[in-house]
């Protein structure tokens, strides 16, 4: 079965710094795909950024990146010019090709202080 | 353009009552709908997700149901409420190439006391 994990519960940065956070995943599957998911305080969680497996390009999608490593089953997300509105509970995700089923991670808190 | 509804925002019920969450989808016809709960620090756990109707699939065994009486309507249901079903549940739906990701409800925070 695929996991997701998610090794910093919580982080901070300073507004405008650059922050990255981490996604390790683990399957035996060769094409799937990869998520970052936004949680706002407000709740309503939002797509952030996806990456098809086949794909050796990062995706970025404005000030957000990803770092896919494909060999090392490594995901993460950086975040550049941090700002306030950043600050959410962060998700990486897994979804296998042809699968109907996403798995997520626990979660990295990202605090973006003044 | 899709939107998706999700009601009530909270809840708070007293165990052994029953439950009814609603969830809805404007603006697109067969989507993919799934029901995850959220837990504190242990992200989100897919419960139920359905790729039409009267096609129901349950990931956890447990005393909650789904049914999606129209294409759609999603709704999550329990006859009796324990106090473990207290947590924030969040309904979503996916185009049918699940590859572009999900688009969420706003979510739901049951209390069971």
């Amino acid at each position: 079965a695929q996991t997701v994990t998610q090794s910093q519960p919580e982080m901070s940065v300073q507004e405008a710094e650059t922050v990255t956070l981490s996604c390790t995943y683990d399957t035996s599957e060769n094409n799937y795909y990869l998520f970052w998911y936004k949680q706002p305080p407000s709740r309503q969680m939002i797509l952030v950024i996806r990456q098809e497996a086949y794909k050796q390009q990062n995706a970025t999608e404005n000030r957000f990146s990803v770092n896919f490593q494909k060999a090392a089953k490594s995901f993460s997300l950086k975040i550049s010019d941090s700002q306030l509105g950043d600050t959410a509970m962060y998700f990486c995700a897994f979804l296998n090709t042809g699968g109907f089923k996403t798995i997520f991670g626990a979660g990295t808190r990202l605090f973006v202080k003044a | 353009s899709q939107t998706i509804h999700q009601w009530p925002a909270t809840l708070v019920q007293p165990v052994g009552s029953p439950l009814s969450l609603e969830c809805t989808v404007e603006g697109t016809s067969n989507p993919n709908l799934y029901w995850y709960r959220q837990a504190a620090g242990r992200g989100l756990q897919l419960l139920f997700y359905s790729i039409g109707i009267d096609q129901i699939s349950s990931e956890v065994p447990q005393n909650l149901s789904a049914s999606r009486p129209q294409d759609r309507q999603f709704i999550l249901s329990s006859k009796k409420l324990l106090l473990s079903d207290s947590g924030f549940y969040l309904c979503a739906w996916s185009k049918n190439r699940v590859m572009y990701g999900y688009t969420f409800g706003s979510g739901t925070r049951l209390t069971v006391v």
